[in-house]
C-alpha cells in the first residue's frame, strides 16, 4: 500500500538554530496536512497544501509542496522552545475518499537552550 | 465550541475486561475517526465514519474491536475483551473539509 516516511524521526537542536522534516510519500498526493502533537498531548493542524511548488508561512514556519506533489517540508527558522514536539505530515490515501488521512512516521523535536 | 471531547482521559483495567471509548464530534463535522497512538506502530486509523455510516474498518486489529455511531453526536469504541497489547492512547478526531481536529485522547492501560 502507500506509505509515507518521514525523516528525521528525531533531531535535536539549541535554541535559534533551524529544523527542517522531510516527508515523502510513493504516490502522487491531492493535497498534504501538516500537524504538531506536544509532548502529552493530541496532534494538531497547522496547514494544508494543494498547489504544485506551493510555499505558505506561518510566522517562522516555512512548509513546501513538491513540484510532484510527492514530497513536503516543513522548515523552522530559529526554533523556540515552545516548537518542541512531534511533527506530522498527512495525506489522503488508499480509497481515494478525501475526508480519509494517512499519518507520516512523525519528526521529533528536541529544543534545548 | 469546545472541541472534540473524549471520554475517559484515562483507563486503567484488567485483561480480558470489557473497554468502551466515548467521542463526541464537533457539532456539524461529517466525519468521524478513531486512532490509535503507541510508540511502535506510531499514529494508526482504524475506523472511519462519514455521515454516521462507517466507511472504512481495515485498520481495526481484530475481532476484539468494534465502533458504533448511533448519530450525528456520538461515538463509541469498544474493546472486548482487552489485552495487554492494547494498551495505547486512542484518538477521535472530526472534519469536515479534510482538516482534521483531534479530541485529548483516552490513555489505555491493560493490565
Amino acid at each position: 500500500g502507500q506509505q509515507v516516511m518521514q525523516i528525521p524521526q528525531y533531531q535535536h537542536v539549541q535554541e535559534g538554530e533551524d529544523f527542517t522534516t522531510y516527508c515523502n510519500s510513493s504516490t502522487t498526493l491531492s493535497n498534504i496536512q501538516w500537524y504538531k502533537q506536544r509532548p502529552g498531548g493530541h496532534p494538531v493542524f497547522l496547514i494544508q497544501l494543494v498547489k504544485s511548488g506551493e510555499v505558505k508561512k506561518q510566522k517562522r514556519l516555512t512548509f513546501q509542496f513538491g513540484e510532484a506533489k510527492k514530497n513536503s517540508s516543513l522548515h523552522i527558522t530559529a526554533t523556540q522552545t515552545t516548537d518542541v514536539g512531534t511533527y506530522f505530515c498527512a495525506g489522503p490515501w488508499g480509497s481515494g475518499t478525501a475526508s480519509k488521512l494517512t499519518f507520516g512516521t512523525g519528526t521529533r523535536l528536541q529544543v534545548t537552550l | 465550541d469546545a472541541g472534540v471531547i473524549q471520554s475517559p482521559r484515562h483507563e486503567v483495567t484488567e485483561m480480558g475486561q470489557e473497554v468502551t471509548l466515548r467521542c463526541k464530534p464537533i457539532s456539524g463535522h461529517n466525519s468521524l475517526f478513531w486512532y490509535r497512538q503507541t510508540m511502535m506502530r506510531g499514529l494508526e486509523l482504524l475506523i472511519y465514519f462519514n455521515n454516521n455510516v462507517p466507511i472504512d474498518d481495515s485498520g481495526m486489529p481484530e475481532d476484539r474491536f468494534s465502533a458504533k455511531m448511533p448519530n450525528a453526536s456520538f461515538s463509541t469504541l469498544k474493546i472486548q475483551p482487552s489485552e495487554p497489547r492494547d494498551s495505547a492512547v486512542y484518538f477521535c478526531a472530526s472534519s469536515l473539509a479534510g482538516r482534521q481536529v483531534f479530541g485529548s485522547g483516552t490513555r489505555l492501560t491493560v493490565v
